[in-house]
């Protein structure tokens, strides 16, 4: 079985400072591991994912993220935030060879000016 | 574009009542699933389908059924609602290709039960 633990509920900072939203997870098989973000009343979007190779993965707007296999971590981060980014940002697995997508319970990203 | 749809993206229906939440998708997937999500929780999954006549129980015990008649339509229904029902419900779909191992969501349905 697999699980997802995003460290943080919610996080506050201010427009143009970086930030990162820590993701850690727990499986006995391989996994691809994803970061999708949801704006309000919206579904979810894909941001990146990792399947195999380089563990620096760049996603969609300006965001990226590092697979650390000897830590089970999978941490977002984005040198440069904008207001547009405030949105809540959800980090997933899903096991190699399954379908299944387990989500953590999400992190809100609030960008104060 | 994903182009996964909900119907409809806000409901409010009374206790006792039978709803139906639509989920169509154009893209050919064979897997579909229903996530259930709270504020501040993470996704629940509550039904998923591997194809047309398949449909699964999902990780969260729900008492919603769904069908999968063709392979575009995954139906979500509640003979009886009641206001524990009430949350936010995504569709989803995905290929099994080994590139293309995300699930693409619809907008939701925000389902209120009164």
């Amino acid at each position: 079985a697999q699980s997802v633990t995003q460290l943080d509920s919610q996080v506050p900072v201010f427009e143009e400072a970086p930030v990162e939203l820590r993701c850690n997870y727990s499986s006995s098989v391989s996994v691809y591991l994803f970061w999708y973000v949801q704006y309000p009343n919206q579904g979810l979007q894909l941001l990146l994912k990792y399947l195999s190779g380089s563990t620096l993965v760049k996603g969609i707007n300006g965001f990226e993220a590092e697979f650390n296999k000897s830590q089970t971590s999978f941490h977002l981060r984005k040198p440069s935030v904008h207001i547009s980014d405030t949105a809540e940002y959800f980090c997933a697995v899903r096991p190699v060879g399954g379908f299944k997508t387990i989500f953590g319970a999400g992190t809100r990203l609030f960008v104060k000016a | 574009e994903a182009d996964i749809y909900q119907t409809p993206r806000y409901l409010v229906i009374g206790t006792g009542k039978k709803i139906t939440l639509e989920c169509s998708q154009t893209m050919g997937h064979d897997k579909m699933y229903w996530y259930q999500q709270d504020p501040g929780m993470e996704l629940h999954l509550i039904h998923y389908s591997y194809g047309v006549n398949s449909t699964e129980k999902g990780d969260l015990s729900s008492e919603s059924t769904v069908s999968r008649i063709r392979t575009e339509h995954f139906p979500l229904t509640l003979e009886s609602a009641r206001p524990s029902h009430t949350s936010q419900y995504l569709c989803a779909s995905s290929d099994m290709t080994e590139m293309n191992t995300e699930a693409f969501f619809g907008q939701g349905t925000r389902l209120t039960v009164v």
